[in-house]
């Protein structure tokens, strides 16, 4: 299996212009996660999604963030307008169930800069 | 709010053995995870508690004390790979895991 995918791997956008990271989970998970990690505050979820339907988005930091999955093999994370406190590694992440052995398995990351 | 604390860095010799402690207070619990992370990389799964007690995997193991609200992360035989950040992370339930900040073991020769 391939694993997780993401890309991009980086990017660097300037502060103001809209930012679209994109995710392939692993087939066959139901579950799916996006987490951003900074050395402040560590890893951080943001929103989770089963069978492609959103269902907790309590970690999205506010409106200027949003996720989508519209079918279960991709899901986007969306920043309009970005700003350069959002520049962090954003994780997506898939599993099978929750928790027990089917644990998370997490993709390459994004690599975030907001200038 | 939810606390898991851990040390911020460790340092420890190759071929010794070093414990990584992680302690929380949590409003739920459903399992406790351990995950490495090598600088620049995503995390990678180590193992899962949700019994107490110690699992064993190779030169890993994992103990849970769910009554203490502590895990440990047991690495033996350490080898200069082992350099890396390891996340205690707690799932609270609903798919719900919370992360520590990690711990950064350096090995030395």
């Amino acid at each position: 299996d391939a694993g997780v995918i993401q890309s991009p791997r980086h990017e660097v956008t300037e502060m103001g212009q809209e930012v679209t990271l994109r995710c392939k989970p692993i087939s066959g998970h139901d579950y799916l996660f996006w987490y951003r990690q900074t050395m402040m505050r560590g890893l951080e979820l943001l929103i989770y999604f089963n069978n492609n339907v959103p269902i907790d988005d309590s970690g999205m930091p506010e409106d200027r963030f949003s996720a989508k999955m519209p079918n279960a093999s991709f899901s986007t994370l969306k920043i309009q307008p970005s700003e350069p406190r959002d520049s962090a590694v954003y994780f997506c992440a898939s599993s099978r169930a929750q928790g027990g052995t089917d644990t998370q398995y997490f993709g390459p990351g994004t690599r975030l800069t907001v200038l | 709010g939810q606390n898991i604390d851990q040390p911020t860095e460790m340092t420890a010799t190759e071929g010794a053995i070093v414990q990584i402690n992680c302690t929380y207070q949590t409003s739920g619990f459903n399992g406790l995870f351990w995950y490495q992370q090598h600088a620049g990389e995503a995390p990678t799964f180590l193992s899962y508690n949700v019994l107490d007690g110690l699992e064993e995997k190779g030169r890993f193991s994992s103990f849970l004390s769910r009554s203490k609200g502590y895990s440990y992360l047991l690495l033996k035989e350490l080898q200069m790979k082992d350099s890396a950040s390891y996340l205690c992370a707690v799932l609270l339930g609903n798919n719900d895991m919370r992360f520590g900040a990690g711990t950064r073991l350096t090995v030395k020769p």
